[in-house]
């Protein structure tokens, strides 16, 4: 079993639509969450962090988690082409640690 | 990207050579790390430092060697290439997040 999973797509939906990425995690004592997006080519950039359970909205973007099941999701809403890129999840390992765990990344493709 | 300057953004070479990945943050973190990142594989963790004068191993770190010359400055050899190592390679420094993260390197071994 991968440490931090994800679908890797692609996820295609189309403009207007609410893209729901998800990814789970195997270390139950995981603190610190993330969601990254990278753009072909590019480098990845930081477009949200969760630590506690429940809801956090940034602008367009709603992460969830889920610790209990594991689980934490980005929500992207009013999803425009300029989001197609690959979302990237990423753990802390352990606690008190600097280890960061990357999932695969899933691939979304927003049709205009 | 602002903050993390990685050197060169282009490399090839043949197996068997050696060279150095250079990476530099001018945003006074402590903590820098080193990643890969491979088709289908997302990124992996090389090695990291957590502060000045202390690095330790990530998820893949055989055939790669660090040196945290200073607070500003974490290194990456290569001391004998193989065509397993050509990769992106990324330098990132949180401070207590992982979001900065250089431009890359991209390597490749013939």
């Amino acid at each position: 079993q991968k440490e931090v999973e994800q679908n890797s797509g692609p996820l295609s939906v189309p403009e207007g639509a609410i893209a729901s990425l998800n990814c789970t995690y195997s270390d139950r004592v995981s603190q610190s969450f993330f969601w990254y997006r990278q753009y072909s080519g590019k480098s990845p950039e930081l477009i949200m962090s969760i630590y506690s359970n429940g809801d956090k909205e940034d602008g367009r973007f709603t992460a969830q988690l889920n610790k209990a099941s594991q689980y934490v999701s980005l929500l992207i809403r009013d999803s425009q082409p300029s989001d197609s890129a690959t979302y990237l999840c990423a753990v802390t390992k352990g606690t008190g640690t600097y280890k960061y765990i990357f999932g695969t990344g899933t691939r979304l493709k927003v049709l205009a | 990207n602002a903050g993390v300057t990685q050197t060169p953004k282009f490399q090839v070479l043949k197996t068997g050579q050696s060279m150095t990945l250079q990476c530099a943050q001018d945003m006074n973190h402590n903590s820098m790390y080193w990643y890969r990142q491979d088709p289908g594989m997302g990124l992996r963790l090389i090695y990291y430092s957590a502060s000045e004068g202390t690095t330790d191993k990530g998820e893949v770190p055989n055939g790669y060697n660090v040196s945290r010359l200073n607070k500003r400055e974490f290194s990456l050899r290569l001391e004998s290439a193989a065509p397993s190592q050509t990769s992106v390679y990324f330098c990132a420094s949180p401070s207590n997040q992982p979001q900065h993260f250089g431009d890359g390197t991209r390597l490749s071994i013939l």
